[in-house]
């Protein structure tokens, strides 16, 4: 079973370029979310979504957006990359209610 | 605000020897509480969770893991470390009606 599948899982990309970090998972859980991982600091909480059609803001949304047109979709946009945003991103879902995350293997961006 | 503290960011246990990595919750009510496991390169595993009921709680693995409301503790446990527990841990917690917010990780490293 694929479970969450995110593209791409390495990315190299010049500053002020945009980007979309995909996000599918096969589950039909309602709740989707991406994080980023930094050393040192764990991980952080960009965007979340509760259901289809609906989407929040977490710890450090700027600079990203995020849309839910469906229940297996959640990209995540970078419309202006800057290097700051250098990270490996984490996108993962739960059926809402349980806490209980499954992740995916992670994007690794890299903004010069 | 709501938070999770991992105290210890790098422990190193020998082969065979017991390990507690500590977590400590910032909440008003008792939240939901988790705790995953990252191997290098990789996405996160959930260990176990504490919802409610018995506050001792066993994982996979052989990871175990006690709710001390009056400590606002989370503390991991292991009888007996293998090399293979070598990894990143993160203590989670979940507010009500949002999603989880991660401690910023305990990197344990086993010596033979």
């Amino acid at each position: 079973t694929a479970g969450i599948t995110q593209a791409p899982t390495s990315q190299i990309l010049a500053a002020g370029r945009s980007m979309t970090l995909r996000c599918t998972q096969d589950m039909r859980h309602n709740a989707m979310y991406w994080y980023r991982q930094d050393l040192g600091l764990g991980l952080r909480l960009i965007h979340y979504s509760n259901t289809a059609g609906t989407t929040g803001k977490g710890e450090v949304p700027d600079g990203y957006s995020v849309s839910r047109a469906n229940t297996d979709d959640f990209p995540l946009t970078l419309a202006s990359a800057v290097p700051s945003q250098t990270s490996v991103y984490f996108c993962a879902s739960s059926q809402q209610g349980t806490g209980e995350l499954f992740f995916g293997e992670g994007s690794r961006l890299t903004v010069l | 605000a709501q938070s999770v503290t991992q105290p210890d960011i790098h422990i190193t246990v020998s082969e065979g020897a017991s390990l507690e990595l500590r977590c400590n919750y910032s909440y008003g009510a008792t939240p939901y509480l988790f705790w995953y496991v990252q191997s290098p390169g990789q996405g996160l595993q959930l260990l176990l969770k504490y919802f409610s009921g018995d506050t001792l709680v066993q994982g996979i693995k052989g990871f175990e893991a006690e709710f001390k409301r009056s400590q606002s503790s989370f503390n991991l446990r292991k009888p007996s470390v293998h090399w293979s527990d070598a990894a990143e841990y993160f203590c989670a917690v979940v507010p009500a009606g949002t999603a989880l917010i991660f401690g910023k990780g305990t990197t344990l490293s086993v010596s033979s």
